[in-house]
């Protein structure tokens, strides 16, 4: 059972590119959820979505664009990175019913 | 904004010590959760508490929220060294749709 899977698990970038990190469940999920992690702040809410075809903006969302053309894929965009973005990409998903968040295993990036 | 406050950040104990970490706010939330965090993995799940004034218990782990539904707390009693990890705390917004976390606490049980 897949649960929540992200790609790609690692990827270094330079400052002014481009880049796309993938979230997939198969857990007919509806709400999913972009966080970032880094030392000391905990995980910090980027984008999140309640459905397909919508999103909406969490704590920290400059820098990122997110999409969810299809209700298992929530696809998180950096459109020209930066090194403050350099951190650890967590996907997450629940069902409307509980509040139990499923995580997938998290996306390193780094940004020169 | 919603704020979640943990405490300690760090804690490194021996092995069979009891431990406590709070996680307070300002704010109301409509449930708190307790997560925990190993390396390289994504947060898994302890325990929802959603009723002001509830107590939880799983094996050695005591959660409580709050009566005023602003803070919880989890005890651990007799820590093993298989507790070492981030316990991250965790509450849903009163729309519902939102989960901030708080900045976690790093537990080290020493053997």
């Amino acid at each position: 059972n897949a649960g929540v899977t992200q790609t790609p698990k690692f990827r270094v970038l330079k400052t002014g590119q481009s880049m796309t990190l993938l979230c997939a469940q198969d857990m007919n999920h509806e709400y999913m959820y972009w966080y970032r992690q880094d030392p000391g702040m905990g995980l910090r809410l980027i984008h999140y979505s309640v459905g397909e075809g919508t999103t909406a903006k969490g704590e920290v969302p400059d820098g990122y664009n997110v999409s969810r053309l299809k209700k298992q894929n929530f696809l998180l965009g950096l459109e020209s990175a930066a090194p403050s973005q350099t951190s650890v990409y967590f996907c997450a998903s629940r069902p409307v019913n509980t509040g139990e968040l499923f995580f997938g295993e998290g996306s390193r990036l780094t940004v020169l | 904004t919603q704020l979640l406050e943990q405490s300690p950040q760090f804690l490194s104990i021996q092995e069979g010590e009891n431990l406590t970490v709070y996680c307070n706010s300002s704010s109301v939330f409509s449930s708190l959760q307790w997560y925990r965090q190993e390396p390289g993995e994504g947060p898994v799940l302890l325990v929802t508490v959603v009723t002001g004034g509830e107590v939880k218990k799983l094996k050695r782990l005591t959660f409580q929220f709050g009566d005023a539904r602003k803070d919880s707390s989890l005890h651990i009693t007799a820590a093993q060294p298989g507790d070492t990890g981030l316990y991250l705390c965790a509450g849903a917004s009163t729309g519902g749709f939102k989960t901030i976390f708080g900045a976690g606490t790093r537990l080290f049980v020493k053997a």
